[in-house]
């Protein structure tokens, strides 16, 4: 089945420093994806949802600036958070919708950033 | 805009035993609805999604999930539960699919099973 990678699965950085995270698809391509972020026993929020070859729609809130996406390729979307903070701790998850009408969503196992 | 109530934070239910997690949603027009499951420290997994149809929906694991419209809810359920089925479960509700395809998650419920 559809598998969607995500890399590291855990980091730990010092506060100011920039935090990259992958999502890859692997076995299909992805024309859209989206970034979700998850505190500890709550839902997911979804962050934005960026398209191949365009820029990232963000949902109200949230700092484009601080989390800069990039959808260069049909298979890879990154997640830089940008002069992290211990706020930005977090569990981010990605998720990828390949082609087509009824196309599934495929979730990354997630990145727990830990900013110290 | 969509919303997803999911009412009970915890369930905890013996093995064996069966398994109902309650979900409504708020939507306006015909919903989108998906049930995940996530294990600790891991990412989602679907167990089951309406789209249309029978409003009885099969998904892995032996679960299922009946839309009644009427009561705005996507109630998941399954007969037996083995120990596995420890984990928190997210019901979801997503816009007519388009390049979009945003989804709006509940808060979660936490399933526990006791043996």
């Amino acid at each position: 089945g559809a598998v969607v990678s995500q890399h590291p699965s855990w980091v730990i950085c010092k506060s100011g420093t920039s935090v990259k995270i992958e999502c890859r698809s692997l076995d299909f391509q992805a024309t859209t994806m989206f970034w979700y972020r998850q505190f500890p026993k709550q839902s997911l929020m979804l962050m934005a949802t960026s398209n191949e070859g365009s820029k990232a729609t963000y949902e109200q809130g949230v700092e484009k600036d601080k989390f800069l996406i990039n959808h260069a390729s049909l298979t890879l979307s990154t997640l830089t958070v940008t002069s992290a903070h211990p706020e930005d701790s977090s569990f981010y998850i990605c998720s990828a919708r390949g082609q087509g009408f009824n196309s599934p969503l495929h979730f990354g196992n997630g990145t727990r950033l830990t900013v110290t | 805009a969509q919303s997803v109530t999911q009412p009970d934070i915890h369930i905890t239910v013996s093995e064996g035993a069966s398994l109902e997690l309650r979900c409504n949603y708020s939507y306006g027009a015909t919903p989108y609805l998906f049930w995940y499951v996530q294990s600790p420290g891991q990412g989602l997994q679907l167990l089951l999604k309406y789209f249309s149809g029978d409003t009885l929906v099969q998904g892995i694991k032996g679960f299922e999930a009946e839309f009644k419209r009427s009561q705005s809810s996507f109630n998941l359920r399954k007969p037996s539960v083995h120990w596995s089925d420890a984990a928190e479960y997210f019901c979801a509700v997503g816009v007519v699919p388009s390049n979009d395809y945003k989804l709006s998650f509940g808060a979660g419920t936490t399933v526990t099973v006791r043996a």
